[in-house]
């Protein structure tokens, strides 16, 4: 059963890069089936796809987020990372790694998300 | 993309069907075929509920069905259950590798 594990820093000051790392277990992170995800949910708001991430190391972003965002993969350790670069307040969020399949079409697996506040 | 539209709140009696609409563009909703229904019980992970429009992954109720037609696609709910009250959010594929997700609908069982 394949799981997924979000890790990083809980607090990051305004302006500063907001890195985030998530931990694939019990399946690899080098297949052609999945894209690796990044969603985030402000507090009592909606979920905002970020981006993702082929096996191959092409990526894709949301166009609102694209000049802040990087998505890196290192298959040696079966994790994928997220940075967001200038951070504000508005960017305070728990922030989930997901599984996306070509089987679904859809997020089918997702981390248990980890609390990120913007905040100096 | 814009977020796609859901309405805030649905509510239904238990045993009662609660239908919770999905409205976007010919861009996204109306371009494809791959629109996803997700739930999230309060201070829990989204949860797969339906994808590619009407297809249900194993392990979920087929009380759960999913429709589209044009820009605007569905989520039924029958047989309303305590356990279904919870935040139910869509989300579809808007091309060139590109998602989009709704704002989110409280579903209420009185």
């Amino acid at each position: 059963q394949v799981q997924l594990q979000e890790s990083g820093p809980g607090l990051v000051k305004p302006s500063q890069t907001l890195s985030l790392t998530c931990t694939v277990s019990g399946g690899s992170i080098r297949t052609d089936n999945y894209y690796w995800s990044w969603i985030r949910q402000p507090p009592g708001k909606g979920l905002e796809w970020i981006g993702y991430i082929y096996y191959s190391g092409n990526t894709y972003f949301n166009p609102s987020l694209k000049s802040r965002v990087a998505i890196s993969l290192d298959t040696s350790k079966n994790h994928f990372s997220l940075k967001l670069t200038s951070v504000t307040a508005a960017d305070t969020a728990v922030y989930y790694c997901a599984r996306e399949t070509t089987s679904y079409i859809a997020f089918d697996i997702w981390g248990q998300g980890t609390t990120v506040t913007v905040s100096s | 993309q814009s977020a796609l539209t859901q309405p805030p709140s649905a509510s239904g009696s238990p045993g009662q069907s609660v239908t919770i609409s999905c409205t976007g563009t010919s861009s996204d909703v109306g371009g494809y075929n791959y629109v996803s229904w997700y739930q999230q019980h309060p201070g829990k992970v989204p949860k797969l509920m339906i994808y590619e429009v009407n297809k249900r992954p194993s392990g979920v109720p087929d009380r759960f069905s999913g429709s589209k037609s044009g820009n605007t696609a569905s989520l039924t709910v029958s047989g309303l259950q305590a356990e279904d009250e919870a935040d139910y959010y869509c989300s579809s594929y808007v091309g060139s590798n590109n998602w989009v997700f709704g704002g989110g609908t409280k579903l209420t069982v009185l």
